[in-house]
């Protein structure tokens, strides 16, 4: 059964960096696109990265050059690296497998950046 | 990047109804489309691929339709589990982007 389990959400202030993990269960994370997608308070969804099988990686302009996306083999967990944290940074995030539309969601961790 | 509009943002239906929501694409996403449903405080669930392929698992009552720039979901007869909020998404391009989502309330 496929799984995804997003953690490492909370409170941070603006500025500050979050490490946001997603572990991935019944299938193998370097063999597929991986996303995250975020979702503010009262909001829709906004893709915000991908990594692909190859290791490349594409950002949302929003969160280029403050987010990086990695994944780690061994552990079958991806990764999201948020920096220089803002305010409208602040929401839901899923991770989310991605063959091309996105099959397999996780229960999202919620990320508020605020002081 | 392509900008995803859905109609209406709330449609107000009886339970045993039938339901279309609409997707438009500002340029052609061919069949790359994908419909989901998602209920409050849960993740998105994936209900149709390309544009009229149901996911698995996914009930006959939802079907979906289109190509290019336009496209339709439409639920037979709506059932109580139904009542949502469905955003249609482009996957033919990067960026990805969503719908800002189509409210199905009961009426």
């Amino acid at each position: 059964e496929v799984q995804l389990v997003e953690s490492g959400g909370g409170l941070i202030q603006p500025g500050g960096s979050l490490r946001l993990s997603c572990a991935a269960s019944g299938f193998t994370v370097n063999s597929n696109h991986m996303s995250w997608v975020r979702q503010a308070p009262g909001e829709g969804l906004v893709w915000v990265s991908v990594i692909f099988t190859s290791g490349g990686t594409f950002y949302a302009d929003s969160v280029k050059g403050r987010f990086t996306i990695s994944r780690d083999n061994s552990k079958n967990t991806l990764y999201l690296q948020m920096n220089s944290l803002r305010a409208e940074d602040t929401a839901v995030y899923y991770c989310a497998k991605t063959p091309g539309p996105f099959d397999y969601w996780g229960q999202g961790t919620l990320v508020t950046v605020s002081s | 990047e392509i900008v995803m509009k859905q109609s209406p943002a709330t449609l107000s239906v009886s339970p045993g109804e039938r339901a279309t929501l609409s997707c438009r694409a500002s340029q052609s996403v061919s069949n790359n489309l994908a419909w989901y449903q998602q209920k409050r405080g849960q993740a998105p669930r994936l209900l149709i691929y390309g544009a009229s392929t149901r996911a698995t698992g996914i009930p006959a009552r939802f079907s979906g339709s289109g190509s290019g720039t336009e496209f339709t979901l439409t639920i037979s007869s709506l059932q109580s589990e139904d009542f949502a909020v469905y955003y249609c998404q482009q996957y033919n391009h990067w960026p990805m982007t969503f719908g800002q989502g189509t409210k199905v309330e009961i009426k």
